[in-house]
């Protein structure tokens, strides 16, 4: 069965300190998809990355980078130096293969304070 | 109007009424989909559509109905709903309901039933 787990439900930092929100996943498929969205205040969910099962490199982008791990099946997100507008829930999000659905962790809510 | 946009953003309903949300992409996609995300829970897939047919239904209850007369327009049409049935309610779209394809949302409607 597909799962995903976001352990962290809520995270409080102060202003350019550095943040990882895990994502662990469960499913019995090869290949798959990895996704991680952000949910600011406003409503709409925004998409950040997209990770295939073959590609476990390391993706950096700008402040944000994503570490994908099969042997631990995570795919945990860090901000560096984090911001006051990185405030939101995150969500990890986990598609299989062949299918049309994309199951969604329970969210990590993010508050950066100045 | 760029993205996915959805109207009502709030909507107030008794539960002997009969309401309609309405989403609309204006991103070329061909894949359309509802979903319901309630406090302290994962985003709930309910229903997809491709190419204005529906190919998925999430086991959701028949009070709520959805309609996709083109490619463009989504429509849920709700009536005689419970309380338990308030919640944000999502809108998204991809290019084809493909495990691959990144979902873009819109806002949501915060639906309240009372």
């Amino acid at each position: 069965a597909q799962k995903v787990t976001q352990a962290q439900t809520e995270i409080s930092v102060v202003e350019k300190e550095d943040v990882t929100l895990d994502c662990v996943y469960e499913t019995r498929d090869t290949t798959y998809y990895l996704f991680w969205y952000k949910q600011p205040p406003s409503g709409e969910l925004v998409f950040l990355i997209r990770r295939n099962s073959f590609d476990e490199q390391n993706e950096i982008s700008g402040r944000y980078s994503w570490n994908f791990q099969k042997s631990t099946s995570s795919f945990n997100f860090t901000i560096t130096a984090s911001q006051v507008v990185d405030s939101a829930v995150y969500f990890c999000a986990l598609s299989e293969y062949g299918t049309d659905k994309l199951i969604f962790g329970t969210g990590t809510r993010l508050q950066v304070f100045p | 109007e760029t993205g996915v946009t959805q109207t009502p953003r709030h909507l107030v309903m008794g539960m002997t009424n009969k309401k309609s949300l309405k989403c609309e992409q204006h991103l070329g996609h061909n894949a359309m989909y509802w979903y319901k995300q309630s406090a302290k829970k994962p985003l709930e897939l309910m229903f997809v559509y491709s190419l204005e047919e529906r190919v998925e239904n999430n086991s959701v209850p028949s009070r709520f109905s959805p309609e996709c007369p083109n490619s463009s327009h989504l429509f849920l049409h709700l009536h005689t709903l419970q309380p338990e049935d308030s919640a944000l309610y999502l809108c998204a779209s991809s290019q084809s309901p493909t495990s691959y394809n990144e979902q873009f949302f819109g806002p949501g409607t915060r639906l309240t039933v009372l």
